[in-house]
């Protein structure tokens, strides 16, 4: 069990620029959660995976940010032209039909 | 809708001294609820849960909590802390028909001084 792992630890970009996140869930977890979470702030819930199905979205998903589960393993979450407000840390955890979710160390994107 | 509040942003306390985090939630049916612990440029790891059953919750490093449903609260103690507690701390609340989601607190950062 190497936990949840996340790709890259630190983006920094370009109002305007698109940018991917990845995240490895631990390997044998259906469940992905995608959450974000801004200084002095709890973790936002996002959008949430079973297996390669997206059961939800926050409404803080706007149409820039999409996130893919392609084949119920890795997921992938992309923010089309950045805005400096969505400079956050971008957190991903996974857990196995059960109430305990594992978090990864988190993607922390700078939008200058 | 599910909120939780937790009432202290900072807490400082010396070593081996005892510490109270403390956490309030609103929700109108049951509810479960967890404390994350989160060290500087890491993730969150769970301390403990509560599901059901026994009010009194233990978790991981000495801590824990106790449900209490009619204050909807569910405060975080540990009797002695130590230098290596000194970390932020997070109470969350999910309902199980809405995918475990998890609503967090602001967090409160446990300050531990020698």
């Amino acid at each position: 069990d190497t936990g949840v792992s996340q790709d890259p630890r630190h983006k920094i970009t370009k109002r305007g620029q698109n940018v991917t996140f990845r995240c490895d869930p631990i390997s044998e977890h259906n469940r992905l959660y995608w959450y974000r979470q801004t200084l002095g702030q709890g973790p936002e819930f996002l959008t949430y995976f079973q297996n390669e199905a997206q059961l939800e979205k926050s409404r803080l998903l706007s149409d820039r940010f999409s996130a893919e589960r392609p084949k119920g393993s890795f997921s992938t979450l992309e923010i089309q032209r950045t805005e400096q407000g969505d400079s956050a840390m971008y957190l991903c955890a996974s857990s196995l039909q059960t109430y305990e979710q594992y978090f990864g160390p988190g993607t922390r994107l700078t939008v200058t | 809708a599910q909120s939780v509040t937790q009432l202290d942003s900072q807490v400082p306390v010396f070593e081996e001294a005892p510490v109270e985090l403390r956490c309030n939630y609103s929700s109108s049916v049951s509810v479960y609820l967890f404390w994350y612990v989160q060290y500087p440029n890491q993730g969150l790891q769970l301390l403990l849960k509560y599901l059901s059953g026994s009010t009194l919750v233990k978790g991981i490093n000495g801590f824990e909590a106790e449900f209490n449903k009619s204050q909807t609260s569910f405060h975080l103690r540990k009797p002695s802390v130590h230098i290596s507690d000194t970390a932020e701390y997070f109470c969350a609340v999910s309902r199980s028909q809405y995918g475990n989601k998890l609503v967090f607190g602001a967090g409160t950062i446990l300050r531990v001084k020698s």
